[in-house]
C-alpha cells in the first residue's frame, strides 16, 4: 500500500511567488493533518482535517496561509505571498480513526523561498 | 497544552551497544499515546515505537523499548544493539485521545536529539 504522497519534494521560489504544496492520505485515512518543521520552532502542527473538514488551523502562522482538502485524496497547503522565512520542510501526515492511534507521514516538502 | 520535553540535544554510542533517549512531557489528560519517530537524513519520519497510556506493560519494537513512567510522566527509549543505521534525530511526542476534547488527535513534539552511532 502506498505511503503519504507529496509534492513536489522540492520548492525553491522567490520571495511574492504563491507556492502550492499537495498531499496525498493514505487511502482510507480520514484524518490528514500539515505540519512545518524549522530549526527555530521545531515541528509544528499547522492545521489538521477530518473528513476533509478542517478541524483546527489555530497553527496556521498568518493569512498568507491557506489549507484546502476537497475530497478524501487531496490535500493542498497554499502560501501566498511567500516569504524568506516560510522556508522550511512542510510535512503532511495521515491516520485513520477506526485503526491504531498513528499518524504516518510522508516525506516531506523543502521550500526555500529566496 | 501539552509539552514535550527532550533534554538531550545530541547522544552518542558506539555500534553494538545500548543507549538510552530522555523524554518528558506535562499535561493534563488522562488518556494519551506516546510516540517515537525516528528522523534519519532523509528527513523522513519513521513511527519507531508507540505506548498507550492506559497500558502498564513497557512497548516493545525488536531492538527498541520504552520505560514509561506515568506518574513521572517520563517516557524513554532504550536502542539496543545499536546500528549505523539508527543515526538520526529521534522525536518524541505526545497525543490526547479524549474524542471532543481540543487537543484529540493533536501530536506535540519535543525538540528533538541527534543520535549518532559510531563503527
Amino acid at each position: 500500500d502506498a505511503g503519504v504522497i507529496q509534492s513536489p519534494r522540492h520548492e525553491v521560489t522567490e520571495m511574492g511567488q504563491e507556492v502550492t504544496l499537495r498531499c496525498k492520505p493514505i487511502s482510507g485515512h480520514d484524518y490528514l493533518f500539515w505540519y512545518r518543521q524549522t530549526m527555530m520552532r521545531g515541528l509544528e502542527l499547522l492545521i489538521y482535517f477530518n473528513n476533509n473538514v478542517p478541524i483546527d488551523d489555530s497553527g496556521m502562522p498568518e493569512d498568507r496561509f491557506s489549507a484546502k482538502m476537497p475530497n478524501a485524496s487531496f490535500s493542498t497547503l497554499k502560501i501566498q505571498p511567500s516569504e524568506p522565512r516560510d522556508s522550511a520542510v512542510y510535512f503532511c501526515a495521515s491516520r485513520w480513526s477506526e485503526g491504531v492511534e498513528t499518524q504516518y507521514f510522508g516525506p516531506g516538502t523543502r521550500l526555500l523561498v529566496l | 497544552a501539552q509539552t514535550v520535553t527532550q533534554s538531550q540535544p545530541e547522544m552518542s554510542v558506539q555500534e553494538a551497544e545500548t543507549v538510552t533517549l530522555s523524554c518528558t512531557y506535562d499535561t493534563s489528560e488522562n488518556n494519551y499515546y506516546l510516540f517515537w519517530y525516528k528522523q534519519p537524513p532523509s528527513r523522513q519520519m519513521i513511527l519507531v515505537i508507540r505506548q498507550e497510556a492506559y497500558k502498564q506493560q513497557n512497548a516493545t519494537e525488536n531492538r527498541f523499548s520504552v520505560n514509561f513512567q506515568k506518574a513521572a510522566k517520563s517516557f524513554s527509549l532504550k536502542i539496543s544493539d545499536s546500528q549505523l543505521g539508527d543515526t538520526a534525530m529521534y522525536f518524541c511526542a505526545f497525543m490526547p485521545t479524549n474524542a471532543g476534547g481540543t487537543s484529540y488527535g493533536k501530536l506535540t513534539f519535543g525538540q528533538g536529539t541527534i543520535l549518532t552511532v559510531h563503527p
